[in-house]
């Protein structure tokens, strides 16, 4: 069965660099999301990608986040800047249609020292 | 707005007994609701889903869950639970209206089944 996947598995960051996670969603998959879960609390919705754009962002997504879909295979995520408060899981997730649930990788997780 | 509640953070059950994991939402507009579920070190998979139709649906490992419009709930049933049920389960709610998606989870219940 086709998986989203991700890279790295973990990776540690000091504050206030740049970080960028990776992801390959399911070949024929249209759409695209970023969640993150802090240790011990939701996950959370933080941007979905259409069309080559963003379609909806939360309040999370702020200027040090962007997100790119450089070719036909990889969704990336980047933190401009690193805080502490960025430490986290983050999960890559992607549906065909829209109507149709979104498949998860097994994340990233982010240490920010 | 729309928000999800599981009232349970913990369930700790034995083995071959009956588990509910419960979940209520809240939402303006109709919804779509999920069941999810991670292991250990893994990521979320889909356990299943309402998006229409029959208000009872089955996953393929024996949970079920029913949609209850009036009770604004979407609770998680198994009649009988094997150890390698244990995981955390998330309960989720995505709106029908926009251009995505968006997935909003509730807190998490995590299921420990007992020998």
């Amino acid at each position: 069965e086709p998986e989203v996947t991700q890279t790295p598995s973990h990776q540690v960051t000091q504050m206030g660099q740049e970080v960028i996670l990776r992801c390959v969603p399911i070949s024929n998959h249209l759409y695209f999301y970023w969640y993150r879960q802090i240790l011990g609390q939701k996950v959370e919705f933080l941007v979905s990608f259409y069309n080559n754009e963003i379609s909806e962002k939360s309040e999370i997504f702020d200027d040090q986040f962007s997100v790119e879909r450089p070719d036909g295979s990889n969704f990336t995520l980047k933190i401009r800047s690193t805080k502490l408060e960025d430490s986290a899981m983050y999960f890559c997730a992607s549906s065909g249609q829209i109507e149709q649930p979104q498949h998860f990788g097994d994340g990233t997780r982010l240490s920010i020292l | 707005a729309q928000s999800v509640t599981q009232l349970d953070s913990q369930v700790p059950v034995f083995e071959e007994a009956p588990v509910e994991l419960r979940c209520n939402y809240s939402s303006s507009v109709s919804v779509y609701l999920f069941w999810y579920v991670q292991y250990p070190n893994q990521g979320l998979q889909l356990l299943l889903k309402y998006l229409s139709g029959s208000t009872l649906v089955e996953s393929i490992n024996g949970f079920e869950a029913e949609f209850n419009k009036s009770q604004t709930s979407f609770h998680l049933r198994k009649p009988s639970v094997h150890i390698s049920d244990t995981a955390e389960y998330f309960c989720a709610v995505t709106h029908l209206r926009g251009s995505a998606r968006q997935l909003t989870f509730g807190s998490g219940t995590q299921l420990t089944v007992l020998p």
